[in-house]
């Protein structure tokens, strides 16, 4: 089975700072890896995604995220926060091993607040 | 179009009436996904649909959810009986051919329902 823990419900940081939101996972053979964000009212956008090689990611809108096996996370960062960067970000996981699985499995999505 | 479209936006219904939503996934996109959103359970797979393969139906949460999709584009989830526990917002997803694992896939706007 796989699932994804982001543990913190919301993360708080002024405009201008550098930001992470957390992600760890499980699976039982290697992952790939995904962030979501989720603007009020809207669907999921696609930000990045780990599937191979290189364990520094770059997605859209300037955010990056680090593939860490030994600590089995996907950190999402972005060096310089923007207030329109408030939204819901999603985490997610797909078993490379469970090829009879298609979806993803969802982290419980963390709240990214920027004060200006 | 440009984006996978759901309709409508938003439903209200009646405890016990069924209901039908709709997606139209990214044109030349043959992998096609439902999930739930709800504010216990958070991002939960419903059904995946892969070309003329059979459906992976493994996340229907009881016989009163049903999926079609036709012409292997446009696909329909009906909930039958509708329960108070059914609101929620359910989301359509698309990928190119849903055969690669690290397939991204890319995510409507959402149909909000309320079961009242």
């Amino acid at each position: 089975a796989q699932s994804v823990a982001q543990p913190e419900d919301q993360v708080n940081v002024a405009e201008g700072n550098p930001l992470t939101v957390k992600c760890t996972y499980s699976v039982s053979g290697n992952p790939y890896l995904f962030w979501y964000v989720q603007y009020p009212n809207r669907g999921l956008q696609f930000l990045l995604k780990y599937i191979t090689g290189d364990n520094l990611v770059k997605g859209s809108y300037g955010f990056e995220a680090e593939f860490n096996k030994s600590q089995t996370s996907f950190h999402l960062k972005k060096p310089s926060a923007l207030v329109s960067d408030s939204a819901l970000y999603f985490c997610a996981v797909r078993d490379i091993v469970d090829t009879g699985r298609r979806a993803l499995t969802f982290g419980s999505g963390t709240r990214l607040q920027v004060q200006p | 179009g440009a984006g996978v479209s759901q309709s409508p936006s938003n439903k209200v219904t009646e405890k016990g009436k069924d209901v039908e939503l709709r997606c139209d996934p990214i044109s030349g996109h043959t992998a096609l996904y439902w999930y739930r959103q709800s504010l216990g359970q958070g991002l939960e797979f419903l059904i995946y649909f892969q070309g003329n393969s059979a459906p992976d139906k493994s996340g229907l949460p009881s016989d009163r959810f049903s999926a079609e999709r036709t012409g292997g584009s446009v696909s329909t989830l009906t909930i039958q009986r509708t329960q108070q526990e059914d609101s929620a917002v359910y989301l359509c997803a698309s990928s190119l051919n849903g055969v690669g694992q690290g397939e991204t896939q890319y995510f409507g706007p959402g149909t909000r329902l309320l079961v009242l």
